[in-house]
């Protein structure tokens, strides 16, 4: 088995303040994902990355940038951090793309 | 960008009879289609997962049926359980894009 860490678990930030969440999973998998869950709500893809030199924007990414960089690691940047945002930011990864998708804990965002 | 849409948007059901959860979408490229069940405080995990080469998969008391002329698909929870609380989402990926967009979910309650 593997596991997908996220960190930090939560993040306070300030308004216009430029925040990162990092994740890493240890199953030597091919595709990694950003989404974004608002409280009740559905999850709306941010980023994703189909490989390691790959990357790729999803209906949501405006106001968020993204990086891979390595195989195991993809992190998510929130540019501008916008007063009373509050969401869960689930990082997820599969073998392949078009396969079982696994997701991390989670970052608790909220903004001050 | 709603290509994934799912009703109802809660459902309470009583213990024993069998839970019908929908979903349709737009984009007739998609080709893999999980539903994934989220107990609070957790993460979404995959529940069952249908291809198009099949109009039905069933795994134990879960059974998705797939009507891809009419771009719907449906999650069937036979006798259903207080433990099946939980919430819903269905998903749609297209292996050349490679991304996964999730539904809105579905609250599912079963009363004892």
């Amino acid at each position: 088995g593997g596991i997908i860490t996220q960190t930090p678990k939560f993040l306070i930030g300030q308004e216009g303040q430029k925040l990162t969440l990092k994740c890493q999973q240890n199953f030597n998998h091919d595709t990694m994902y950003w989404y974004r869950q608002d409280s009740g709500k559905g999850l709306r893809l941010i980023y994703y990355s189909i490989t390691e030199n790959d990357l790729q924007k999803g209906d949501l990414s405006e106001g968020y940038d993204a990086s891979r960089e390595k195989k195991s690691s993809f992190s998510l940047t929130v540019t501008s951090a916008q007063k009373n945002e509050m969401a869960v930011f689930l990082c997820a990864s599969s073998i392949r793309r078009n396969t079982e998708v696994f997701f991390g804990k989670g970052t608790r965002l909220t903004v001050v | 960008q709603q290509q994934v849409r799912q009703s109802p948007q809660s459902l309470t059901v009583w213990e024993g009879e069998t839970a019908i959860l929908n979903c349709s979408y737009e984009d007739s490229t998609f080709d893999y289609f999980p539903w994934y069940h989220q107990f609070p405080g957790e993460s979404p995990a995959l529940l069952i997962a249908i291809r198009p080469v099949s109009n039905k998969k069933e795994d134990g008391r879960f059974t998705i049926f797939f009507n891809k002329r009419e771009k719907k698909f449906s999650l069937h929870i036979a006798d259903s359980q207080p433990g099946d609380s939980a919430t819903y989402f269905c998903a749609a990926s297209d292996y050349n894009q490679g991304k996964l967009i999730f539904g809105q979910g579905t609250k599912l309650s079963i009363k004892p």
